[in-house]
């Protein structure tokens, strides 16, 4: 398996500002995706974070509001635009170690309220 | 991906074994059958896997039929701690694959 850790753990932002969500793992992996799980439903896709390109995002997503680097293999940030109280949410990455690529593994999550 | 079926929630008793069922009629030959728990809005875990065969690992055991239509996944001895929402999920080549996950079980364990 693979330990993921996120940052911040949960946060409580103003409408019109943005948050930058962190996933850090403590090894190698080959693929990492960003999850949102919105009150009461289950997850959703958002993208799929490519390293050293651009993130591929799921229909319903765009670059604009939620913006994804990911600079090497064992890290990348969820930037959420704009906020607004929709966005209030359970974001999560997961994550597919090279040395089990059969599967994906997820972080504790990132909680954000938006008032 | 095909699409899987769950009853919405189910009960057991403490150190009973707990069954949940899966529906996935329309799984393609070479996708697997996953299993997720989410405790309390934490990070799903994941619980084990199968293609064809029966699997068993220290958390749970995996009875996939003969025509790969349904699944159970069995606690053998219920906890508390097994109070959990249980997503069923099949899937293509899965650790590279985006997951798309379903309503699930919603899974009490009864004192």
């Amino acid at each position: 398996s693979a330990v993921i850790s996120q940052k911040p753990s949960r946060d409580i932002c103003q409408r019109g500002t943005s948050l930058t969500i962190q996933c850090q793992v403590d090894s190698q992996v080959t693929m990492m995706f960003w999850y949102r799980q919105q009150p009461g439903q289950s997850l959703t896709l958002i993208a799929t974070a490519n390293q050293g390109s651009e993130a591929t995002y799921e229909s319903g997503f765009v670059i604009d509001k939620f913006p994804i680097s990911r600079p090497n293999l064992t890290f990348s940030t969820l930037t959420v635009s704009n906020m607004s109280p929709e966005d209030s949410s359970i974001y999560l990455c997961s994550v597919t170690p090279s040395a089990d690529q059969e599967t994906q593994y997820f972080g504790p999550g990132t909680r954000l309220l938006v008032l | 991906d095909a699409k899987t079926t769950q009853p919405p929630s189910m009960d057991c008793a403490e150190g009973r074994a707990a069954n949940l069922p899966c529906n996935h009629s329309t799984i393609s030959g070479n996708e697997y059958v996953y299993w997720y728990r989410q405790i309390h809005s934490q990070g799903p875990q994941y619980i084990i896997h199968g293609l064809k065969n029966n699997e068993t690992n220290e958390m749970a055991s995996l009875i996939i039929t003969e025509d790969r239509k349904s699944s159970t996944l069995i606690l053998p001895h219920a906890t508390l701690r097994d109070t959990a929402v249980y997503y069923c999920i099949v899937s293509y080549y899965f650790g590279n694959e985006k997951l798309t996950f379903g309503t699930g079980t919603r899974l009490t364990i009864i004192p």
